[in-house]
């Protein structure tokens, strides 16, 4: 059990609409990453955040952007979805923001129709 | 930059077969290596990781690997496959001193068969 849980499992949208997916992170973890796992693909970076701060970002549009909050916890917004957004959306946590163990959430499926 | 090969996005084994799974990294500073395992519909597991040190690593579930620096890669091998490893393994890299970004590669599906 690693403690790490999203919600929605799965989600359905329209494209053009608006997504909040939301990560509890594990009991003490400061750092929370994002990713994106296209189907028959590995996980691509989307972001991190440590301390409610923004401190790394891989190859996505502006219109993919996140928040954490005081608890450490945290949402992923994606704005006017399209097709291609349809993917497993998986949150890691971990203690620190270099060097550390993530340990991930089961994910939440998002469909985009 | 950093990035991950995995050769053979699919591989079947016997049960009680060896099972080998094949990665090579490319980083231009030295590397933590990681697998993983994705059983389907859930996230992803750690089954072993190569930081510093030994470069033999033993993980969970039997799963082991090595890290050969002069060959670039980080081979998983279990030397009896079970039902239950049937999944899918993905390994991925990060560069020391970089953050917590993980680069992962495509994935190999394990099938273990009777």
């Amino acid at each position: 059990e690693t403690g790490v849980t999203q919600s929605p499992t799965h989600l359905i949208k329209t494209r053009g609409q608006q997504v909040t997916l939301r990560c509890s992170s594990q009991s003490g973890h400061n750092t929370v990453s994002w990713y994106q796992q296209a189907l028959g693909q590995g996980p691509q970076f989307i972001f991190q955040y440590y301390r409610e701060e923004e401190n790394g970002r891989g190859n996505f549009p502006p219109r993919f952007s996140g928040l954490q909050f005081p608890n450490y916890s945290s949402e992923l917004n994606v704005n006017a979805l399209e097709l291609d957004d349809s993917a497993l959306y998986l949150c890691a946590s971990s203690e620190g923001q270099i060097n550390t163990e993530a340990f991930f959430g089961q994910g939440t499926r998002l469909t985009v129709v | 930059a950093q990035s991950v090969t995995q050769l053979g996005s699919h591989v079947s084994v016997s049960e009680g077969a060896l099972v080998l799974l094949r990665c090579n990294y490319s980083s231009s500073v030295p590397p933590y290596l990681f697998w993983y395992v994705q059983y389907p519909n859930q996230g992803l597991q750690l089954l072993l990781k190569y930081t510093t040190g030994a470069t033999l690593v033993k993980g969970i579930n039997g799963f082991e690997a090595e890290f050969k620096k002069s060959e670039t890669s980080f081979h998983l091998t279990k030397p009896s496959a079970h039902m239950s490893d049937a999944a899918e393994y993905f390994c991925a890299v990060k560069a020391t001193g970089g953050g917590n970004k993980l680069t992962f590669g495509t994935g190999t599906q394990l099938k273990v068969e009777l």
